[in-house]
């Protein structure tokens, strides 16, 4: 079974920031959190993971909070093309187990114009 | 271009029948998955390849389903005796260790009728 919980859908204005939470209350110390987006009739895509600290990159910035239970995906503008499932998942490091992508069903991010 | 690619893009097969789906990975990937997707939920592991062996199959449904990676680059997800109940998008990613952020490709339609 999927360790996160999400929001089965939000709605964001184009151009405006669109943060998706995550629940992951069971997190072990060696585990990841893991972001991945599916756009419509695509494969899933990499967005970004983190461990403790706050990530950024092109894509995206995800914030783990301190006890690392929950977290916040960040799209700081979002277009159009944002619109997809992100998939919010928890995944041990290398020398872990947990090294498999569990998917739940994600939050459905609807952009609209 | 290198990303990972699946062939074919779509199977369309009479129930009863046999089909192999092939996967591609990116050059230099040791680990390999293999998931399936039916509409309207996250992608559910099968398979999980490092190098040539198969290191978890736990998520394979029954023995009708069988995967091979023999040269540790391509693989082959085999499926005999299809079902109805078989039809999904099957999607296959690869990343360079077990550990390392996993690359979709954009999946085979399997369709028993």
């Amino acid at each position: 079974d999927a360790k996160t919980t999400q929001p089965p859908s939000m709605d964001c204005a184009e151009g405006r920031a669109a943060n998706l939470p995550c629940n992951h209350s069971t997190i072990s110390g060696n585990e990841y959190v893991y972001w991945y987006r599916q756009i419509h009739s695509q494969g899933p895509q990499y967005i970004i993971h983190g461990l403790k600290n706050n990530e950024t990159n092109e894509m995206a910035s995800l914030i783990i909070t301190e006890d690392r239970k929950s977290s916040t995906l960040i799209l700081p503008h979002a277009t159009l093309r944002d619109t997809a499932v992100y998939y919010c998942i928890v995944r041990a490091s290398l020398g872990g187990s947990n090294y498999k992508l569990t998917f739940g069903k994600g939050t459905l991010l609807t952009v609209n114009p | 271009g290198a990303g990972v690619s699946q062939t074919p893009s779509n199977k369309v097969t009479e129930k009863g029948k046999y089909v192999e789906l092939r996967c591609d990975p990116i050059s230099g990937h040791t680990a390999l998955y293999w998931y399936r997707q039916s509409l309207g939920q996250g992608p559910e592991f099968l398979i999980y390849f490092q190098g040539t062996g198969a290191a978890d199959d736990s998520g394979l449904p029954n023995d009708r389903f069988f995967a091979v990676r023999p040269e540790g680059s391509v693989s082959t997800l085999k499926i005999q005796r299809t079902e109805r109940g078989d039809s999904a998008v099957y999607l296959c990613a690869s990343a360079r260790d077990r550990a390392g952020e996993a690359f979709f490709g954009q999946g085979t339609r399997l369709t028993v009728v």
